[in-house]
């Protein structure tokens, strides 16, 4: 079964509001994560990701907080722009793996209304 | 730099047909996958090749297959399609290391009728 899921299967946000999509995983010892964000007609395209000996990475106008305690994965965007309307996919690679496979969650379709 | 490159990027079959996707990774990397994304179930593993070798699999029939090119480039085969193998099909590549980011293509949708 999934091993990465996310809590909400859609969030809809005012243009200009921050926006938090949520992710729990499963394998405690996981130790790479990675944010995609895949637009309607595209592939999912990288956003951000954060390795497990870390808790907080940003980028631009999107921060990455890791919670290992409780094997929680957030996305924050700040500033949400019409065009951040996507779904939004986490993905984790369990350990030992290489780089695959990315086991990813079923994906948070984000709404932006202006 | 070109990225990952997919074709063809629409397809439609018939239950029992076969088909083949093609992947052309970004220039130096050596590490080309394809997943399957479907509604229901979401993102898939298939498959990993690296070098020409399968490196990984995933959890699908035999029926799916793929190879890798000394040029990298890459190949699917899905065999005696089934209505159920509708799905857009992605292909990513990577660098050689551990942990690194995977770039996408823009997908192969194929409808099986």
């Amino acid at each position: 079964g999934e091993s990465v899921g996310l809590h909400l299967p859609t969030l809809s946000v005012q243009e200009g509001d921050n926006s938090i999509i949520n992710c729990a995983y499963s394998n405690s010892a996981s130790d790479y994560f990675i944010w995609y964000k895949q637009e309607s007609g595209k592939g999912p395209q990288f956003i951000i990701d954060i390795r497990s000996n870390m808790d907080k990475r940003q980028g631009q106008r999107v921060t990455v907080l890791l919670n290992k305690t409780v094997k929680h994965l957030s996305l924050q965007i700040a500033a949400t722009q019409p065009g951040d309307s996507a779904v939004y996919f986490c993905a984790e690679i369990p350990p030992f793996s290489g780089n695959t496979p990315l086991v990813f969650g079923k994906g948070t379709r984000l709404s932006v209304i202006a | 730099k070109a990225g990952v490159t997919q074709t063809p990027r629409y397809l439609i079959k018939t239950r029992g047909q076969q088909v083949t996707l093609s992947c052309s990774p970004i220039s130096g990397h050596r590490s080309v996958s394809w997943y399957q994304q479907t509604p229901g179930q979401g993102l898939q593993f298939l498959f990993e090749y690296f070098s020409e070798t399968q490196r990984n699999k995933g959890n699908f029939p035999g029926r799916f297959s793929g190879r890798q090119f000394s040029n990298s480039r890459s190949e699917m085969n899905v065999s005696t399609l089934e209505l159920g193998d509708s799905a857009l099909y992605l292909c990513a590549s990577s660098s050689q290391g551990e942990n690194t980011e995977a770039f996408f293509g823009q997908g192969t949708r194929l409808t099986v009728v």
